[in-house]
């Protein structure tokens, strides 16, 4: 069945950092990928999509572009602030009734 | 502001006992979903549903039960099969019956559910 991989965290960076978190996946079909944001005590948020090969996708200086060679969607930010501590959620989906398949969640962590 | 009303925040369950999570939207969306999040797991579904009077089970729905009366309401129950109730539960919703996976979906802020 689908699935996705993403790196486990925490991820501890200091502020102005460049951040990455790996996200692989393995799906029949050809997915849409997205990356959500959840802040603590908070649902999900909607970070950027993509949805075909070599799409970028890009939100509030996030960038992931959708690299079906390698079945990757890595999440990267140049320069990270406090304000982005959360945890972020690699997400695909492929079929007809718009479910949602899940990674684990990276939890990053940026300190002053 | 459209969304997606989750409640109540935080709800305590005594052994034996059902409780109902309570999700509504005012997004005018026809699908809706529950997950369950769990520590290190991520988000797992539960069931879901694409239109009035019509649901699905997901990947973990021994335990629990919904109905869709109304297109703006998905009530959760947690009954007292489910054994491992303690999770943060998470409803959601998408336009156009789910059918275009292309679409995000929309998340309440959850409700957070601890056994007594």
């Amino acid at each position: 069945g689908d699935s996705v991989t993403q790196m486990e965290g925490p991820v501890t960076l200091s502020e102005e950092a460049f951040l990455t978190i790996n996200c692989t996946y393995t799906a029949t079909g050809y997915p849409s990928l997205f990356w959500y944001v959840q802040y603590p005590g908070e649902g999900l948020q909607l970070l950027l999509k993509a949805t075909k090969a070599d799409d970028k996708g890009s939100n509030k200086g996030f960038e992931a572009t959708y690299r079906k060679e390698t079945t990757s969607f890595h999440l990267e930010k140049g320069s990270v602030q406090v304000s982005d501590s959360a945890v972020y959620f690699c997400a695909l989906s492929t079929d007809s009734w718009g479910k949602l398949q899940f990674g684990a969640g990276t939890q990053v962590v940026v300190t002053p | 502001d459209g969304g997606i009303t989750q409640s109540p925040k935080y709800l305590f369950r005594k052994e034996g006992q059902n409780v109902t999570l309570s999700c509504e939207q005012n997004l005018n969306h026809d699908a809706m979903y529950w997950y369950r999040q769990d520590p290190g797991q991520g988000l797992r579904l539960i069931y879901y549903s694409q239109i009035v009077n019509d649901f699905q089970k997901g990947d973990i729905a021994e335990g629990y039960s919904v109905s869709r009366e109304k297109k703006e309401s998905f009530p959760l129950t947690v009954t007292s099969a489910q054994k491992n109730p303690t999770a943060f539960y998470l409803c959601a919703s998408l336009p156009g019956q789910g059918k275009n996976s292309n679409q995000p979906q929309h998340f309440g802020d959850g409700t957070r559910l601890s056994i007594l």
